[in-house]
């Protein structure tokens, strides 16, 4: 079957940096997304990562190594705004998205 | 904004209740979908439309109908439902099946009672 792994819940303190990691099993991979979703709200896409490496955007980076199916979402100088919950979701063989249940980040001052 | 837009924000009805749920998107997608979400579950994804054409039913029960009459609306008809069906419903559109990230709508809050 197929599996996306993330931890349930992790907490940080504002101006710290965490690291949200996500492993998968899948039939055959097509890439992987990162999404932000605050309660009450719509996911909003972060990243996309289908090659192995490092993408970084402004606070929030994207770390992909296909070989290890595992993936990390780094967030630096956390923001009391970025506690959210951080979605994992990759791209199968046949282009369907396969979710992680997903990390609720709590910030603390 | 995402560009997708779903109505109504919340609903509550009875078992016996028919309703539907009402997704547009303004981005000039070709796939849309309709999630199921669930607290501390993964997304489950319950239908996918590309150009108006069902390409995806994920074993749904059929008291779940959906309706694509074009490729800017999508529809989540809702008859005889059961309380485990108490979930946030999203919609999502993207540039086609294999292309783009998914865009959502804020989600439809249904409670079942």
């Amino acid at each position: 079957g197929q599996n996306i792994d993330q931890p349930t819940e992790m907490t940080a303190t504002e101006g710290a940096i965490v690291q949200i990691n996500c492993t998968y099993q899948t039939s055959g991979f097509n890439g992987l997304f990162w999404y932000q979703q605050h309660a009450g709200e719509a996911p909003t896409f972060l990243s996309y990562n289908v090659l192995d490496g490092l993408e970084e955007k402004g606070r929030f980076s994207s770390f992909l190594s296909r070989s290890k199916g595992y993936s990390y979402l780094l967030l630096k100088e956390l923001q009391m705004k970025d506690s959210a919950s951080y979605l994992c979701a990759v791209v199968d063989s046949n282009y369907q998205l396969i979710w992680g249940a997903g990390t609720k980040l709590i910030i603390k001052p | 904004e995402t560009g997708v837009t779903q109505t109504p924000r919340h609903l509550v009805m009875g078992m016996t209740n028919k309703k539907s749920l009402k997704c547009e998107q303004h981005l000039g997608h070709n796939a849309m979908y309709w999630y199921k979400q669930s607290a501390k579950k993964p997304l489950e994804l319950m239908f996918v439309y590309s150009l108006e054409e069902r390409v995806e039913n994920n074993s749904v029960p059929s008291r779940f109908s959906p309706e694509c009459p074009n490729s800017s609306h999508l529809f989540l008809h809702l008859h005889t439902l059961q309380p485990e069906d108490s979930a946030l419903y999203l919609c999502a559109s993207r540039m086609s099946l294999d292309t783009g990230e998914l865009f959502f709508g804020e989600g439809s809050r249904l409670t079942v009672l």
